[in-house]
């Protein structure tokens, strides 16, 4: 069965330092991967999402995630935190047979603290 | 623009009440998700639904049910609901996905459900 495990439930950097939030995958197939951010008292919504071109994704607000088929990783960075970018991360991988429902698995959670 | 809509931000139910949560989508997409998203636990998918009057279970149904008589309309229901069913659930879209491309998911806002 696939899964998603994000390392560390909270993360708190400083404005202006890198952000690094981590996330491994486990998949017996090629996997599709996504990212999704969720601001206080809203919805998800999508960062970006890998499905299987570029190894290197860039995404909105400045986030980029790298697909490492040999660390089955997909960790999220930022070269430069913001205050405004202080919310709950999600890292999700496609349901393996899910066929063409669209279906997604998520991991936990990390939630994003940045101090001034 | 993409508007995935819940009827209720919030809701506050007695224990054994029949509860109806709507989402509404203007997208014309196929498939429709219903999560709820706990501290520490991340989303996890209650019913999935991809046409009209089909549904699937997702990892955990119990105690719910769904209905989707229109494509842009999917009711999770809580026949009669319980304490341990306070949470924030979460509405979905996407598209028929005929590869990883389409995958993307549409959140709406939530819904806080206190059950006492």
């Amino acid at each position: 069965a696939q899964s998603v495990t994000q390392l560390g439930s909270h993360v708190s950097v400083s404005e202006g330092a890198l952000v690094l939030l981590r996330c491994n995958y486990s998949s017996s197939v090629p996997p599709y991967l996504f990212w999704y951010v969720q601001y206080p008292n809203q919805g998800l919504q999508l960062l970006l999402k890998y499905t299987s071109a570029a190894t290197l994704v860039k995404g909105i607000n400045g986030f980029e995630a790298e697909f490492k088929k040999s660390e089955t990783s997909f960790h999220l960075t930022k070269p430069s935190a913001h205050m405004s970018d202080a919310a709950e991360y999600f890292c999700a991988v496609r349901g393996q047979g899910s066929g063409n429902t669209g279906k997604l698995i998520f991991g936990q959670g990390t939630t994003l603290q940045v101090k001034p | 623009d993409v508007k995935v809509t819940q009827s209720s931000r919030y809701l506050v139910k007695r224990t054994g009440e029949k509860v109806f949560l709507e989402c509404v989508q203007d997208m014309d997409h196929e498939n429709m998700f219903w999560y709820r998203q706990d501290p520490g636990l991340g989303l996890r998918l209650i019913y999935f639904s991809y046409d009209v009057k089909m549904k699937e279970k997702g990892d955990i149904p119990e105690g719910y049910s769904v209905s989707r008589e229109k494509k842009e309309r999917f009711s999770l229901i809580l026949e009669s609901a319980s304490t341990n069913q306070t949470s924030m659930y979460l509405c979905a879209s996407s598209l028929y996905s005929s590869g990883g491309s389409t995958d993307t998911q549409y959140f709406g806002p939530g819904t806080r459900l206190t059950v006492l």
